[in-house]
């Protein structure tokens, strides 16, 4: 079974900080997508990385897969309240099929 | 364009009575998921289709889970009898399809949840 675990649960933080989420599997993933889910709604997807040791930046976050394709990162810089939300990495193979990470609950503080 | 659409938003029924939640998916999308989402156990897949037909259903829980797609505009996932553990939040998304040689997996495009209470 292939797993996704997700590194902190809970982050708790002021406005300002930077923070880094870890993704973790032991499993090689053929892509790799990061969503964030806000209060009382669905997962909305932020990015895609398909190569191995590929970094994207969406304004102050910056995504990266692993080499191996087994893990991701996410890092925000100068979180913002905004930014506040459950963060989720999702795996996909050959199928359309996504396995989601276990979540990453992030609160910024004003 | 309008989005991923789940109903209804909100269900609270007592043990033993039958529940459907319903979704219509994006127009031209070729795959629809149904979720669903615990505090304990995250989001879980339960079963997706691809042009209606259903191709995993590992994720479904027990025979009292059942879900149908009679066409591209439209499913239902049933719970019958429903029980208090099934109360959590679920997910219907849909998808375009990946698509021959296309790296990386389509975005799924979730609804906005259809929070179920069991009583």
């Amino acid at each position: 079974t292939q797993l996704l675990e997700q590194s902190p649960q809970f982050l708790s933080i002021q406005e300002g900080e930077n923070l880094t989420v870890y993704c973790n599997s032991s499993s090689v993933f053929s892509s790799l997508q990061w969503y964030r889910q806000e209060p009382g709604e669905g997962p909305v997807l932020l990015v895609t990385v398909v190569t191995g040791g590929e970094v994207k930046k969406l304004k102050r976050l910056t995504f990266q897969f692993g080499d191996a394709r087994k893990d991701s990162s996410l890092h925000i810089t100068a979180a913002q309240p905004g930014d506040t939300g459950l963060y989720l990495c999702a795996g996909g193979g050959a199928t359309n099929k996504l396995i989601f990470g276990t979540g990453t609950l992030l609160a910024v503080q004003p | 364009d309008a989005g991923v659409i789940q109903s209804p938003r909100h269900e609270v029924t007592e043990m033993g009575q039958e529940v459907t939640l319903r979704c219509k998916p994006i127009s031209g999308h070729d795959y629809l998921f149904w979720y669903r989402q615990t505090m304990m156990r995250g989001l879980e897949l339960l079963i997706y289709f691809n042009n209606n037909v259903p191709i995993d259903d590992s994720g479904m829980p027990e025979d009292r889970f059942s879900a149908k797609m009679p066409n591209a505009s439209f499913s239902t996932l049933k719970i019958q009898p429903s029980e208090p553990r099934d109360s959590a939040v679920y997910f219907c998304a849909s998808s375009k399809n990946k698509g021959q040689g296309s790296s990386g997996n389509q975005p799924q495009h979730f609804g906005d949840g259809t929070r179920l209470s069991i009583l």
